[in-house]
């Protein structure tokens, strides 16, 4: 069973840093591109970074490029997002999600999101 | 980037009802779009991809079609199980973008 479990999400105030795991099971890890997708409260879905299977490819939305970087450990069998420079239109539920083979598929699996609060 | 628009924003409609939801594209997108269904408190779940293909485990009762600039999500026979918000993505470019969704609730 494909099982994608987020974790370290909370509070942090606007200019902090935080860390997002994202531990992956149930499939074969390093043969699928990873993706981080975020939803601020009472929002719609915002997709985030996207990550192919080595990390030799990283596409950002444009609003956290330069604050946040995605990446990965295939030995770990687990997907990270580090948050720099924090802003309170950050806050969000962050998930993590499976987009297959390609760079370009949808998101078949994910994970059951961690909350990111920026507030001082 | 590839903006995205949703009608109608809300839908009200009653169990057995068929119901059809509209994604339209700033540009083409071929058939590089999906649908997800999201209730309140979880993660999305995809519903159909490739536009009009069905992911494995969803109810026949959904159906997709469309390609280029205009996109529909059809459910034919609306079930309790139905109510939730509904959003097109494409994943035709960087950046991905979504619609803003469709709230479908009880009439």
């Amino acid at each position: 069973e494909v099982q994608l479990v987020e974790s370290g999400g909370g509070l942090v105030q606007p200019g902090g840093s935080l860390r997002l795991s994202c531990a992956a099971s149930g499939f074969t890890f390093s043969s699928y591109w990873m993706s981080w997708v975020r939803q601020a409260p009472g929002k719609g879905l915002e997709w985030v970074a996207n990550i192919k299977q080595d990390g030799s490819e990283k596409y950002y939305v444009d609003s956290v490029k330069g604050r946040f970087t995605i990446s990965r450990d295939n030995a770990k069998n687990s997907l990270y997002l580090q948050m720099n420079s924090l802003r309170a239109e950050d806050t969000a539920v962050y998930y993590c999600a499976r987009a297959e083979y390609s760079g370009y598929d949808p998101f078949d699996y994910w994970g059951q999101g961690t909350l990111v609060t920026v507030s001082s | 980037v590839i903006w995205m628009t949703q009608s109608p924003s809300l839908l009200s409609a009653s169990t057995g009802d068929r119901v059809t939801i509209s994604c339209r594209m700033s540009q083409g997108i071929s058939s590089y779009l999906a649908w997800y269904q999201q209730k309140p408190g979880k993660a999305p779940e995809l519903l159909i991809y490739a536009a009009s293909t069905l992911q494995s485990g969803v109810p026949s009762r959904f159906s997709g079609s469309g390609s280029g600039t205009d996109f529909t999500l059809t459910i034919s026979c609306l079930q309790s199980e139905d109510f939730a918000t509904y959003y097109c993505q494409q994943y035709y470019s960087f950046p991905f973008t979504f619609g803003p969704g469709t709230k479908v609730d009880i009439k």
